[in-house]
Order: structure tokens, then C-alpha cells, then sequence
């Protein structure tokens, strides 16, 4: 059964810092992997789709690797923004989604 | 383009009620997932459907049920309501493929059950 582990849980950090948010997972026979932020009361909105078969992906200041072999990817955010707060969810694609608890990620003005 | 839509927004049901949570996808996606989100246990696969069909089905009882229509909308029903059956109840559409695309989310059903 496919675990997904965010650490940290929860990060608060100056506007203007780059961070980076962690997702380990157990199984490696996925389709994909996908980062998401979750904004209070809402839905999901996707923000990177990294195939099984590619290493990363980069979208504005986003830049998410994969690394299969070590069941680890990494969500880079490049100049924080306090519009940057939201929880922070991997899913790791195969049969439905498996999601991580997320990261809750404040950016201080 | 339209994005995915769910009805009712919120739901107030009582244990041993019944409910039915309906979400039309993007227009043109054929594959709807749904996802039950509660503060313990996070977001859960219930089931996803593709041309009418159940594809893949999550690890919950068979109280849960959904099912999809020919223009791809989807509906899930949730018998004999459980406290612990409130939650944020999510769901998603793709074109197809599953290896390959994006998968786009509803702002979510809020279910509370008394």
C-alpha cells in the first residue's frame, strides 16, 4: 500500500524566501506524481504534473523534481509570496490518487 | 472553459439518512473521480468512473456508491449516514488518461452529518 509522507507538516517564513516542501513515498510503480495547493474551504488547484518517466517540472517560480528511485520529490517556490500561503498536497498517481497530509505554508509580509 | 462543478456546495444530513453529491466535470473529460477529505485522515479515493464505468474503486464500504451518465457527469451516494461520514467530499475530472493527465478538482460538497 502506497504511504506518502510531507514533511514539514507546517512552515512560516518571511515573503521574498525560497523553500522548498519534501514528499517521500513508499511505492515507485506510479503513473505519475502531481503537486497541488489547497487554498481554506476550497478545492484543489493543480499547480505541477511530473511524468513517471521525466525528472522535473517548472512553472514560474515552481520547480518540482522526482526522484523514483529514492521515492522522493521536492517542491521548490522561488521568491515567496504571501499570495504563496496555502496547504501544499503531493499525490502520487496509479489507481486514484494517493495524497500526502500536505504542508500548511505561511508566508509572512 | 467551464471548470468542474459540484451541487450541493454544503449538506446537512442526520445518522441513517441518505445523500447524493453531483459533480459535472470539464466539458469534454470522460473520467470523474471522487475523494472523501477529512481532517484525520486527509484526502481518500473513493472511485473513479470512465465511460460510464467503474475503473478503479478506493478502500471504503459499499455504502458508497457513485455511478456516471452518458454526458459524463457523476453522482455518489452515501447510504445510512455515519457521523464520521462528514467531510469535504471532492471531485475530479481528466480527458482520459490517467498516465498522463492533469486531473482537475471541484471546490468540493461539505457534508455534515448530526
Amino acid at each position: 500500500k502506497q504511504e506518502v509522507t510531507q514533511i514539514p507538516a507546517a512552515l512560516s517564513v518571511p515573503e521574498g524566501e525560497n523553500l522548498v516542501l519534501n514528499c517521500s513515498f513508499t511505492d515507485s510503480a506510479i503513473y505519475n506524481l502531481q503537486w497541488f495547493r489547497q487554498d481554506p474551504g476550497k478545492g484543489l488547484t493543480s499547480l505541477l504534473l511530473i511524468q513517471s518517466s521525466q525528472r522535473e517540472q517548472t512553472s514560474g517560480r515552481l520547480n518540482a523534481s522526482l526522484d523514483k528511485s529514492s521515492g522522493r520529490s521536492t517542491l521548490y517556490i522561488a521568491a515567496s509570496q504571501p499570495g504563496d500561503s496555502a496547504t501544499y498536497l503531493c499525490a502520487l498517481g496509479a489507481d486514484g490518487l494517493t495524497f500526502g497530509k500536505g504542508t500548511h505554508l505561511i508566508i509572512q509580509p | 472553459k467551464a471548470g468542474v462543478t459540484q451541487t450541493p456546495r454544503y449538506l446537512i444530513k442526520t445518522r441513517g439518512q441518505q445523500v447524493t453529491l453531483s459533480c459535472s466535470p470539464i466539458s469534454g473529460h470522460r473520467s470523474v473521480s471522487w475523494y472523501q477529505q477529512t481532517p484525520g485522515q486527509g484526502l481518500q479515493f473513493l472511485f473513479e468512473y470512465f465511460s460510464e464505468t467503474q475503473r478503479n474503486k478506493g478502500n471504503f464500504p459499499g455504502r458508497f456508491s457513485g455511478r456516471q451518465f452518458s454526458n459524463s457527469r457523476s453522482e455518489m451516494n452515501v447510504s445510512t449516514l455515519e457521523l464520521g461520514d462528514s467531510a469535504l467530499y471532492l471531485c475530479a475530472s481528466s480527458l482520459e488518461s490517467r498516465t498522463e493527465e492533469t486531473q482537475y478538482f471541484g471546490p468540493g460538497t461539505r457534508l455534515l452529518v448530526l
